[in-house]
């Protein structure tokens, strides 16, 4: 596709329950970002990948949260046993290069709601 | 302090009216500056890169004094469509990677 792809748009779960969140990037982007963004909050930086580079895992709230670039390009984000206050917007972005002046897109984000 | 800081606003001005919107950031190793527009309930969108010579695009002028770690956006004749959120962006780059920090967004609201 064209942009940045994020399933599902929309997941509402259990508390202690597992979710995973996808983002499939823009073809030919090497450069991976997971964020979240809390109901009228800044996004908060998660995890970011680099081609074959080792992630920067250095936002990661908690060891309940993983992700994962297959092939360097689909990406998933995993969170165990989901507590409330994981519940925010999740938006994945791609771009370039890790020094880009293009800019990096963002989809449209996967709104998970733990209840 | 915040790596990247903005006024929060909300900033509410009449159609046709010049607004300033201002960013600080505090990492000098910062390399590239964007400023992203989000409209409510949707994912941040890119408006503008701003360059250190300064940059324009129609209504959009972007200013980056890096002495002063500094970075402006002046929006011309505003629209009602200019109603959003204006995220000013810093990319830092260490080692083989970046990361892009977001400041907390400055609110508009254009009025008829």
């Amino acid at each position: 596709g064209a942009g940045v792809s994020q399933s599902p748009s929309n997941k509402v779960t259990e508390k202690g329950k597992d979710v995973e969140l996808r983002c499939d990037p823009i073809s030919g982007h090497t450069a991976l970002y997971w964020y979240r963004q809390s109901l009228g909050q800044g996004l908060e930086f998660l995890i970011y990948f680099q081609g074959n580079s080792a992630p920067d895992k250095s936002g990661l709230p908690s060891d309940r949260f993983s992700a994962e670039r297959t092939g360097g390009s689909v990406s998933t984000l995993t969170i165990q046993r989901t507590q409330q206050e994981d519940s925010a917007v999740y938006l994945c972005g791609s771009g370039t290069a890790p020094l880009s002046n293009y800019g990096y897109t963002f989809g449209s984000g996967t709104r998970l709601t733990v209840v | 302090r915040k790596e990247v800081e903005q006024d929060p606003g909300p900033f509410n001005v009449p159609e046709g009216a010049t607004v300033a919107f201002n960013c600080t950031y505090s990492n000098s190793a910062s390399q590239s500056f964007f400023w992203y527009r989000q409209d409510c309930r949707k994912e941040p969108k890119l408006l503008m890169s701003v360059y250190s010579s300064g940059n324009e695009d129609g209504r959009f002028t972007a200013q980056l004094n890096r002495a002063s770690q500094y970075i402006s956006l002046l929006i011309r004749d505003s629209k009602l469509s200019d109603s959003a959120t204006y995220l000013c962006v810093v990319n830092r780059v260490y080692n083989q990677g970046g990361k892009l920090i977001f400041g907390q967004g400055t609110e508009l609201s254009v009025k008829p």
